[in-house]
């Protein structure tokens, strides 16, 4: 079964910093795009970070510079870096890999999320 | 970056109704959307991909249609589960965009 575990959320000081991992099973993560999507609470979804299987990776103009995606792969495990942490990034984070199709690609599955709030 | 408006942002339906949810991205994308179900407290669940490939699994009464720039999801007969939020999202180019989500509400 396919399946994605995200771990490493929580309470956080602004300017603080914290990382997320998604355990993955089922599939290989070094084989998949793979990507961070957010959910501020009850607001929509907001797409934050991608690494490609070839190791690229790209940023939501919101995160560049503070925030750094990254993988094991001997752990097929998946991470998020959050530097500089600001109030407006409080949000569920889910990881979730990319289907490829005609070199686009969709989400799923997604992993059940896990929160991250910054507050003083 | 291309902008997903979705509408209506809340519905209410009763059980058995037909119910459609639009989606109009801000420059042609094909047919490169998808739609996703939320329920309270859980991840999104894909539900069409190419705008209307119906994901493995999931109940025929979902369909959705559309290319270019405008795409509807619909509902045939709606369900007890089927009460939810719904987004689309566009993957056409990066970054990806998602819809701002339509609640479907009991009546």
């Amino acid at each position: 079964e396919v399946q994605l575990v995200e771990t490493g959320g929580g309470l956080i000081q602004p300017g603080g910093s914290l990382r997320l991992s998604c355990a993955a099973s089922g599939f290989t993560v070094s084989s998949n795009y793979m990507s961070w999507v957010r959910q501020a609470p009850g607001k929509g979804l907001e797409w934050v970070s991608v690494i490609y299987s070839g190791g690229s990776t790209y940023y939501a103009d919101s995160v560049k510079g503070r925030f750094t995606i990254s993988r094991d792969n001997s752990k097929n495990t998946l991470y998020l870096q959050m530097n500089s942490l600001r109030a407006e990034d409080t949000a569920v984070y889910y990881c979730a890999r990319q289907v490829e199709q005609q070199l686009r690609s969709w989400f799923d599955p997604w992993g059940q999320g896990t929160l991250v709030t910054v507050s003083s | 970056a291309i902008r997903i408006t979705q509408s209506p942002s809340s519905l209410s339906a009763s059980t058995g109704d037909r119910v459609t949810i639009t989606c109009r991205a801000s420059q042609g994308i094909s047919s490169y959307l998808a739609w996703y179900q939320q329920k309270p407290g859980k991840a999104p669940k894909l539900l069409i991909y190419a705008a209307s490939t119906l994901q493995s699994g999931v109940p025929s009464r979902f369909s959705g249609s559309g290319s270019g720039t405008d795409f509807t999801l619909t509902i045939s007969c709606l369900q007890s589960e089927d009460f939810a939020t719904y987004y689309c999202q566009q993957y056409y180019s990066y970054p990806p965009s998602f819809g701002g989500g339509t609640k479907v509400e009991i009546k």
